[in-house]
């Protein structure tokens, strides 16, 4: 069965701080992986996703298949990154392409 | 319209009475999926159409709760005799390829009283 567990209801740092946001995933195959954030009062949006390999807002994220992980890491946090992250996963399309998202982590932090 | 579109964006209804959800996707997306939003119960899947596959309604908690998606557009998700566990936000995304990620409508904030 097709699951995400972000480990984390609240993290907390102080701006210019690393963070990690965690996220493992039970998948019996290979899934698309993605990182969906959300702003006070606006939509869901989608932030990263694993197929493309890049770095949005100064935001990556790997997918380490042997640890089935695919943690968000940005090395400075900023105050507007404070939000709610999802992460989320996907098969292949078809029947397989549901998206089943983790319970989230809210990320806020500090001046 | 650009994004995916809910209405209404507000529902309060008096327990027993059923309601009906409205989600129109961006146009030409062939995945369509609902989602309930809870305080500290994070987004959980309720029903997912592709194409003109056979939905995957395996998210929905009960037999109250059904959704339809009409000429693989518009959907449209009933709650029939709501009671008060019921409100909550209910998200609509839809999706042109799984690769590409799902694009969320701003919710119905439901509200059961």
């Amino acid at each position: 069965a097709q699951r995400v567990t972000q480990p984390e209801k609240l993290l907390s740092v102080f701006k210019g701080a690393p963070v990690e946001l965690k996220c493992n995933y039970s998948y019996s195959g290979s899934p698309e992986l993605f990182w969906y954030v959300q702003y006070s009062r606006q939509r869901l949006q989608l932030l990263l996703r694993h197929i493309s390999r890049e770095s949005i807002k100064g935001f990556t994220a790997d997918l380490n298949k042997g640890e089935t992980s695919f943690h968000l890491k940005k090395p400075f946090a900023q105050e507007e990154d404070s939000a709610m992250y999802y992460c989320a996963l996907s098969g292949h399309g078809g029947s397989q392409g549901n998206l089943i998202f983790g319970k989230g982590t809210k990320l806020s932090v500090k001046p | 319209g650009a994004g995916v579109s809910q209405s209404p964006s507000n529902k309060v209804t008096e327990k027993g009475k059923d309601v009906e959800l409205r989600c129109d996707p961006i146009s030409g997306h062939t995945a369509l999926y609902w989602y309930r939003q809870s305080l500290g119960q994070g987004l959980e899947f309720l029903i997912y159409f592709q194409g003109n596959s056979a939905p995957d309604k395996s998210g929905l908690p009960s037999d109250r709760f059904s959704a339809e998606r009409t000429g693989g557009s518009v959907s449209t998700l009933t709650i029939q005799r709501t009671q008060q566990e019921d409100s909550a936000v209910y998200l609509c995304a839809s999706s042109l390829a799984v690769k590409g990620g799902a694009f969320f409508g701003q919710g119905t904030r439901l509200t059961v009283v």
